[in-house]
């Protein structure tokens, strides 16, 4: 069971544009969700996260908006750059052990 | 050498082969973990270790075999292994605390089973 759906797979964005991916979870035990980014043959890398007691957080280009009652979260990248191409994966943690759950990733490519 | 370094970064083995895969965290961290990552799907979450004790094993098959000699090294012993196997591995590290646990991942070991 997917505990954490994450779209859309791909997405290309023109340069100064707007890249949005959207995530969902089904459990409501989850106290923390961090999204990460990946470059080619590179580990996935925190890149901003936030927790459900609030709406909204914004760390220069990046923006997470968060609703709890529909369980679901977004990131937003706002004047995106071609260095942004990379795959982002949202993930929500839980539990004493803290582990991750981590959503299925999407590829954005930003377009010159 | 800084963060969370793996080895080999490539390997290549036959279904028969032993292999092991090695990673080395250089942050004080207390926690490691092993995930494997498939094309197109969530990183899984392999096996955690907190303080050297195995904390978690989800469902992973026993051709796989992990270990923890000490808070900074983490080891996958790989036997017998199917082309399904196939993927990259990451190693990650964490302090864990009651709150938030950020991972620091490696870059991966890109594995391939013929």
């Amino acid at each position: 069971q997917q505990q954490v759906k994450q779209s859309p797979q791909s997405l290309i964005v023109q340069k100064g544009g707007i890249s949005i991916i959207n995530c969902a979870y089904e459990n409501t035990a989850f106290d923390y969700f961090p999204w990460y980014q990946q470059f080619p043959g590179k580990g996935p890398a925190l890149l901003i996260a936030i927790r459900p007691d609030v709406s909204e957080k914004k760390e220069g280009r990046f923006t997470i908006s968060f609703n709890k009652s529909a369980k679901q979260f977004s990131l937003h990248i706002m004047d995106s750059q071609p260095g942004d191409s990379a795959t982002y994966f949202c993930a929500a943690q839980r539990g004493s052990a803290r582990q991750l759950t981590f959503g299925s990733g999407t590829q954005l490519t930003v377009l010159p | 050498e800084t963060g969370v370094t793996q080895t080999p970064r490539h390997l290549v083995m036959g279904m028969t082969n032993k292999k092991s895969l090695k990673c080395e965290q250089h942050l004080g961290h207390n926690a490691m973990y092993w995930y494997k990552q498939s094309a197109k799907k969530p990183l899984e979450l392999m096996f955690v270790y907190n303080f050297k004790e195995q904390t978690e094993n989800n469902s992973v098959p026993s051709r796989f075999s992990p270990e923890c000699p000490n808070s900074s090294h983490l080891f996958l012993h790989l036997h017998t292994l199917q082309p399904e196997d196939s993927a990259l591995y990451l190693c990650a590290s964490s302090q864990v605390l009651a709150g938030d646990n950020e991972q620091f991942f490696g870059p991966g070991t890109r594995l391939t089973v013929l």
